[in-house]
């Protein structure tokens, strides 16, 4: 059974401080990576779409790297602001096309 | 550019009852998944269509969920009858592409609760 897991389940941050969190994945199979926001009352929002290992990529004060010989990729948030508190969410991609997400993590900035 | 629009946003039925959600996808999105995600949980894949063809639906529990796209466009998911076990945010997603993941956009969820 392939299995996905985030860590932590939740994380509370100081407003400016910086932070990091992970997605582990099967090592095996590997065909993509995603990463996506989901705010509470909206709908999850597309991050990062990661195809290949040692991929790094960044949006404004978001970031993401991508290990898929050992399964696990991290988000990186610097410079943490309120309006990153959202559920982060990871979702794997086999090379059968299988999709398995993880079940997120929650990241609420206090200010 | 519309986005993905499902209806209702909230149905509240009892168990037994059938119920239905529906989907429109992103005009041209040829990829189009329903999940279902209990709290504190990931989204679960219910099932996945190319335009008209359900290419995953592994997960799908057959005994009382049926989906269908009819023309490759709008789809519809049905629960019948429903079990207090099947409360749960509902999504529908969608892509560009067929045979390969690319980035999914979703709709706002349709909450049901089954009493």
């Amino acid at each position: 059974i392939l299995n996905v897991e985030q860590s932590p389940q939740s994380l509370h941050v100081q407003e400016g401080d910086s932070t990091n969190f992970t997605c582990s994945f099967p090592s095996s199979n590997f065909y993509a990576l995603h990463w996506y926001r989901w705010e509470t009352a909206k709908s999850p929002e597309a991050l990062f779409v990661m195809t290949l290992n040692g991929d790094e990529k960044k949006k404004g004060r978001i970031s993401a790297t991508l290990n898929t010989k050992e399964g696990y990729s991290y988000l990186y948030i610097k410079g943490s602001q309120p309006e990153d508190s959202a559920t982060y969410l990871c979702a794997f991609i086999g090379s059968n096309y299988q999709l398995i997400w993880g079940a997120g993590t929650k990241l609420i900035i206090k200010p | 550019e519309a986005g993905v629009v499902q209806s209702p946003r909230y149905k509240i039925i009892e168990k037994k009852q059938p119920v239905a959600f529906w989907c429109n996808p992103i005009s041209g999105h040829n990829t189009l998944y329903w999940y279902r995600q209990n709290l504190g949980q990931g989204p679960e894949l219910l099932i996945r269509y190319e335009n008209e063809e359900a290419v995953d639906d592994s997960q799908l529990p057959k005994d009382r969920f049926s989906a269908e796209r009819l023309k490759g466009v709008d789809s519809t998911l049905k629960i019948q009858p429903a079990e207090l076990g099947d409360s749960a945010v509902y999504l529908c997603a969608s892509s560009a592409g067929t045979g390969t993941y690319n980035e999914q956009f979703f709709g706002p969820g349709t909450r049901l609760t089954v009493l």
